[in-house]
């Protein structure tokens, strides 16, 4: 079965710097990995996504998420941090067996920008 | 254009009690999911569509859950014999295709009195 890992509850980090918000995951054969974003009192939003290819992935809002298939992981990252990206972020994973759509998510991690 | 919607938004009933939670998704996507997510955990799978075949519902907690897309939109989430245990926000998804990318409702928060 597979399962996704967030080793942090929360993140902090202040406005203007570089921030990474951690997953890993475990999965049988290539799986395809995501980032949603939660706003308080919002639905889910997908960031970005990796199917196959380049390692690093670009998403909205000028998040990234780098592919590191030896480690099992896909860390989200931004070069520098807005008050506004504080939210709760889920990594997802979903397997090849069942097609691609049976998708797993990590208990989220609250990214908390300081001003 | 218009994305998923979720109604109710909000339910509240009592022990015993029948409840059926609607899903539109994005017009024309062909695949529709059903999550369910409780306080400061991520959502969790409970079953998915492709048009009106329901493909999966592997993470269906028990028989009193059911979902139906009978003509291959709109969805029905429903919960028989409610208990204290199934209050949680509900969530439903939508993808144009086959494992394409999943676009979220806003969800029903469901409470179990």
């Amino acid at each position: 079965a597979q399962s996704v890992a967030q080793p942090e509850d929360q993140v902090n980090v202040a406005e203007g710097n570089p921030l990474t918000v951690k997953c890993t995951y475990s999965v049988s054969g290539n799986p395809y990995l995501f980032w949603y974003v939660q706003y308080p009192n919002r639905g889910l939003q997908f960031l970005l996504k990796y199917i196959t290819g380049d390692n690093l992935v670009k998403g909205s809002y000028g998040f990234e998420a780098e592919f590191n298939k030896s480690q099992t992981s896909f860390h989200l990252k931004k070069p520098s941090a807005l008050v506004s990206d504080s939210a709760l972020y889920f990594c997802a994973v979903s397997p090849p067996s069942g097609g691609y759509q049976k998708v797993t998510f990590g208990t989220g991690t609250k990214l908390q920008v300081i001003p | 254009g218009a994305g998923v919607s979720q109604s109710p938004r909000y339910k509240v009933t009592k022990r015993g009690q029948d409840v059926a939670l609607r899903c539109d998704p994005i017009s024309g996507h062909v695949s529709l999911y059903w999550y369910r997510q409780a306080l400061g955990q991520g959502p969790e799978f409970l079953t998915y569509f492709n048009y009106e075949a329901q493909q999966d519902k592997s993470g269906l907690p028990n028989d009193r859950f059911s979902a139906e897309r009978p003509e291959g939109s709109i969805s029905t989430l429903t919960i028989q014999r409610t208990e204290q245990r199934d209050s949680a926000m509900y969530r439903c998804a939508s993808s144009a295709r086959a494992a394409d990318t999943q676009y979220f409702g806003p969800g029903t928060r469901l409470t179990v009195l």
